[in-house]
């Protein structure tokens, strides 16, 4: 079974929907990340969280909004979906011994 | 953190090795240099990282130069699988939560 799932890998919405992402860790890291992916363009961090209690805002987070309802999973939303909001959304676990982070299969919505 | 450079593309004949470049010149004497790929659409993967050792793992190898303004990237013996995005990362321990992507190496491998 895969460490990082993300549910569902696919969706397509209608502009003013309300859309949540979500991902569950099973490697037992405290930290937690949020991504989205442009065509052709690199990661861009959304949130991240240290653990349970403590939730930062990334570089683009205007839009979105997260919830940590456990150590293992992490929950991404959209309040009010957007076209510019289509993308390729990633999320990832880390922990800060070894500094690297391990990434979901990734979550492609398109917004109609 | 530092920024990296990286060239745009490059191309490897299955079976040979890779060797990919990535400048850090204002790489900071307590910054790591990391190494994930991303294989076509699917989540970045981990490979390898260092400070200033030469490092090496079952994936690939990681060389840093002595003054740490460059490093090389070598996967051994390529296969078609490797064909993915590869970036070059400089970040501190400390920032962890700041995994800066830029555009990557195109690693095309052919058979």
């Amino acid at each position: 079974d895969a460490d990082v799932t993300q549910t569902p890998r696919n969706r397509i919405t209608k502009t003013g929907k309300r859309i949540m992402l979500e991902c569950s860790q099973t490697k037992g890291h405290d930290r937690m990340y949020w991504y989205r992916q442009d065509p052709g363009l690199g990661l861009r961090l959304i949130y991240y969280s240290f653990d349970v209690k403590d939730i930062n805002k990334g570089e683009i987070s205007d839009g979105y909004s997260v919830s940590r309802q456990a150590q293992a999973k992490f929950s991404l939303s959209l309040e009010s979906a957007i076209p510019n909001q289509t993308a390729l959304y990633f999320c990832a676990t880390g922990t800060p011994e070894r500094g690297e982070q391990y990434f979901g299969p990734g979550t492609r919505l398109t917004v109609t | 953190d530092a920024k990296t450079t990286q060239p745009p593309s490059m191309d490897c004949a299955e079976g040979r090795a890779a060797n990919l470049p990535c400048n850090h010149s204002t790489i900071s004497g307590n910054e790591y240099v990391y190494w994930y790929r991303q294989i076509h659409s699917q989540g970045p993967q981990y490979i390898i990282h260092g400070l200033k050792n030469n490092e090496t793992n079952e994936m690939a190898s990681l060389i840093i130069t002595e003054d740490r303004k460059s490093s090389t990237l070598i996967l051994p013996h390529a296969t078609l699988r490797d064909t993915a995005v590869y970036y070059c990362i400089v970040r501190g321990r400390s920032n962890d939560y700041k995994l800066s992507f830029g555009a990557g190496t195109t690693v095309t491998v052919r058979a």
